[in-house]
């Protein structure tokens, strides 16, 4: 089945740093999904990305869609306590009807 | 809008006894998801369901787990007998539509003893 590796597992930074996290496919992609889940809660929806080379932005977080449709990435600038959570991509091929999750990146900020 | 619901929020059982995890999707939402996260496999997906109709429950770990949506507003996820590998947080989700957002709930923790 289709597979989409993430990495880092795990980011420690010191608050302001900034934060990259990616993921990576073998097969092109219809589309790919982002999600915050923080410690003790659930996974919540943060953005879409459809289009090749496709770049969106929410407050400090930059999210950006390969032009291969492979990759993804998720940016955050100068981070901040409340960036703390695990972030998950999660992505849909065209043959398959289901979003398959990364093992997603677990991000701690220190004050 | 009250989002997924699912029930219980802890469930705590002895190897053996079954378990049934409940999940009210949102309203309108054509697709329903079972989740199973633990530390070690991370987010699993173990069967949707797209108009009450389960397409894919390949991820369902063995015989013991079963899942039925008897209508749009109601899902459940059966164990029996429960194992104490079967210990996880439990998540459902739904969503609109195919490759749509999904909506999770809030989980219910699984502690198996």
């Amino acid at each position: 089945g289709q597979q989409v590796m993430q990495i880092p597992q795990y980011q420690h930074v010191q608050e302001g740093e900034d934060f990259t996290t990616y993921c990576n496919s073998s097969t092109t992609l219809s589309n790919i999904q982002w999600y915050k889940q923080r410690p003790g809660g659930h996974p919540v929806f943060l953005i879409q990305l459809v289009k090749s080379g496709e770049v969106k932005k929410q407050k400090r977080l930059t999210f950006q869609f390969g032009e291969a449709k492979k990759n993804s990435s998720l940016h955050i600038t100068a981070t901040q306590t409340t960036d703390v959570g695990t972030y998950f991509c999660a992505a849909q091929s065209g043959s398959a009807r289901q979003l398959t999750f990364g093992s997603g990146t677990q991000l701690t900020v220190l004050p | 809008d009250a989002g997924v619901i699912q029930s219980p929020r802890h469930e705590v059982t002895e190897m053996g006894q079954e378990v049934t995890l409940r999940c009210k999707p949102i309203s309108g939402h054509n697709s329903l998801f079972w989740y199973r996260q633990t530390m070690m496999r991370g987010l699993e997906l173990l069967i949707y369901f797209n108009n009450n109709v389960p397409i894919d429950d390949s991820g369902m770990p063995e015989d013991r787990f079963s899942a039925k949506m008897p209508n749009a507003s109601f899902s459940t996820l059966k164990i029996q007998p429960s194992e104490p590998r079967d210990s996880a947080v439990y998540f459902c989700a739904s969503g609109p539509g195919t490759g749509a957002p999904l909506h999770f709930g809030n989980g219910t923790r699984l502690t198996v003893t």
